[in-house]
């Protein structure tokens, strides 16, 4: 068990709805990055916080977002969503300043139908 | 040309065998290089970190990195049915609070009893 726990584990929706996924890091980690895997693509960065803060965007669209909360989980909004968004999406953590390695949690499988 | 390139394998193996796994990059600011194990359905796990070139060994892991020639590599000696599972290379060009990790598409190991 990484520690990082991940929220819900499956999804089913429809296109076009919006859904919320939730990650709350290991104790005491600031950072949380959110990851999306697909077969095609494999893991793709989507977005990084620190403490509450953005500190590195990657390849995420613009109808996706994310924020992290003062007690330091965060939450991954997905809007307008179609079928291609059908994916695993992780999220990570890892400690302070001085980063030695990130811990994944088990994901939330997502299928849009 | 993709960052990060991973042979996806499938490759298989009877147990015992030595199994090498590798990865070629072309961003020479990379400095940080990490392997991830991955079983089905799960997060992935670190297996091992390296901070620049030279080689690190853990148990049956070992991790060598060449930045001259922009190659990494896992080698797993003795390798075990539970070391069935898709190995992912990853790779940062920061540390700290502005990690970001690149990963490969990962390789599907298969190790028969």
């Amino acid at each position: 068990d990484s520690g990082v726990t991940q929220t819900p584990k499956h999804l089913i929706t429809a296109t076009g709805q919006r859904v919320t996924l939730r990650c709350s890091p290991r104790s005491g980690d600031l950072s949380v990055y959110w990851y999306q895997q697909s077969l095609d693509q494999g893991l793709q960065f989507l977005i990084q916080y620190y403490n509450g803060e953005e500190r590195a965007k990657g390849n995420i669209l613009e109808r996706f977002s994310a924020q992290q909360f003062p007690d330091l989980h965060s939450e991954l909004n997905l809007s307008s969503l179609e079928l291609g968004d059908s994916a695993l999406y992780f999220c990570a953590s890892s400690g302070g300043q001085a980063l030695t390695e990130a811990f994944f949690g088990q994901g939330t499988r997502l299928t849009v139908v | 040309q993709k960052e990060v390139e991973q042979d996806p394998g499938p490759l298989s193996v009877p147990e015992g065998a030595i199994v090498s796994l590798n990865c070629t990059y072309s961003n020479s600011a990379f400095q940080y290089f990490m392997w991830y194990r991955q079983y089905s359905r799960k997060g992935p796990e670190l297996l091992m970190y390296t901070y620049s070139s030279g080689n690190k060994e853990d148990g049956r892991f070992t991790a060598q990195v060449d930045k001259s020639s922009k190659y990494i590599s896992l080698f797993i000696r003795d390798s075990q049915p539970s070391d069935s599972a898709t190995y992912l290379c990853a790779m940062s060009d920061s540390g700290g609070s502005n990690y970001k990790l690149t990963f490969g598409k990962g390789t599907l190991l298969t190790v028969n009893p």
